[in-house]
C-alpha cells in the first residue's frame, strides 16, 4: 500500500492565481481530512469528509473548496489564492472505530508546501 | 469552540536527559491522541487514549491521561537524538473533529 500521497510536493502561486492539490488513499480508509500548517504551529483543519458524496467545513474553511467523487480521492482546490494561504497542507485519512478499525489513528501524507506571492 | 493547548513550545535537552510535554484542553475530552512530526516531515500516530487516569507506555515514552480527562502527558526518558521532532497532542471531543495542539518542538543536543 502507498497509503496517502499528495501532489505536487512544491507550487509558488501567484496572488489571484488557482490550483487544485490532489490528494489519494488506497487504504479504503472512509474519513479523509485536510489541514493546513503554518510555521511552528500546530495543523488547522480546512474540509473534511466521512465518505463518498459528503463534505463538510472544518475550523478554517474560507478561500478553499473540496470535493469528494471516489473513496480514494479527496482534491483540495484554492480558487483565489492570497498569501494568507502560503502554508503546508497536508492530507489524511482513518476510519471510524465503528467499522471494526482499532483507532481513529489518522494517516497523514508527505504534504504540499504552497507559496503564494 | 474547543481549544487544546501545549507547554512548553520549545525543549533542548541534552542527550540522556528526560522529557516532558503537557496537552491541556479547554472542554473534557473523550479520546486524546499524540503525534510525532521529524523537521521536514508529517505527522505520525503514536498512540491514542481513552481512559480516565489511563497510562500507555511504548519503549521510552509513556503516556498518561488525566483523571478528568483535560489533559495529558507524554514522557520520555533518556532521550536520543532520534527523538528530535515535534510532538502534537489532538483531543477529541465525543464524535467531533480532533483539534490538535500547537505542539512542543525537541531538540537533542549529542
Amino acid at each position: 500500500n502507498a497509503g496517502v500521497t499528495q501532489t505536487p510536493k512544491f507550487r509558488i502561486l501567484k496572488i489571484g492565481q488557482s490550483m487544485t492539490l490532489q490528494c489519494t488513499q488506497d487504504m479504503n480508509h472512509n474519513y479523509m481530512y485536510w489541514y493546513r500548517q503554518d510555521p511552528g504551529m500546530g495543523l488547522k483543519l480546512i474540509y473534511y469528509s466521512v465518505g463518498a458524496g459528503i463534505t463538510d467545513k472544518g475550523e478554517v474553511p474560507n478561500g478553499y473548496n473540496v470535493s469528494r467523487s471516489t473513496t480514494e480521492d479527496f482534491p483540495l482546490r484554492l480558487e483565489l489564492a492570497a498569501p494568507s494561504q502560503t502554508s503546508v497542507y497536508f492530507c489524511a485519512s482513518s476510519y471510524p472505530k465503528s467499522s471494526g478499525g482499532n483507532y481513529n489513528e489518522q494517516f497523514f501524507g508527505p504534504g504540499t508546501r504552497l507559496t503564494v506571492l | 469552540g474547543q481549544q487544546v493547548m501545549q507547554i512548553p513550545q520549545y525543549q533542548h535537552v541534552q542527550e540522556g536527559e528526560d522529557f516532558t510535554t503537557y496537552c491541556n484542553s479547554s472542554t473534557t475530552l473523550s479520546n486524546i491522541q499524540w503525534y510525532k512530526q521529524r523537521p521536514g516531515g508529517h505527522p505520525v500516530f503514536l498512540i491514542q487514549l481513552v481512559k480516565s487516569g489511563e497510562v500507555k507506555k511504548q519503549k521510552r515514552l509513556t503516556f498518561q491521561f488525566g483523571e478528568a480527562k483535560k489533559n495529558s502527558s507524554l514522557h520520555i526518558t533518556a532521550t536520543q537524538t532520534t527523538d528530535v521532532g515535534t510532538y502534537f497532542c489532538a483531543g477529541q471531543n465525543y464524535g467531533q473533529n480532533f483539534v490538535f495542539g500547537p505542539g512542543t518542538r525537541l531538540s537533542v543536543l549529542p
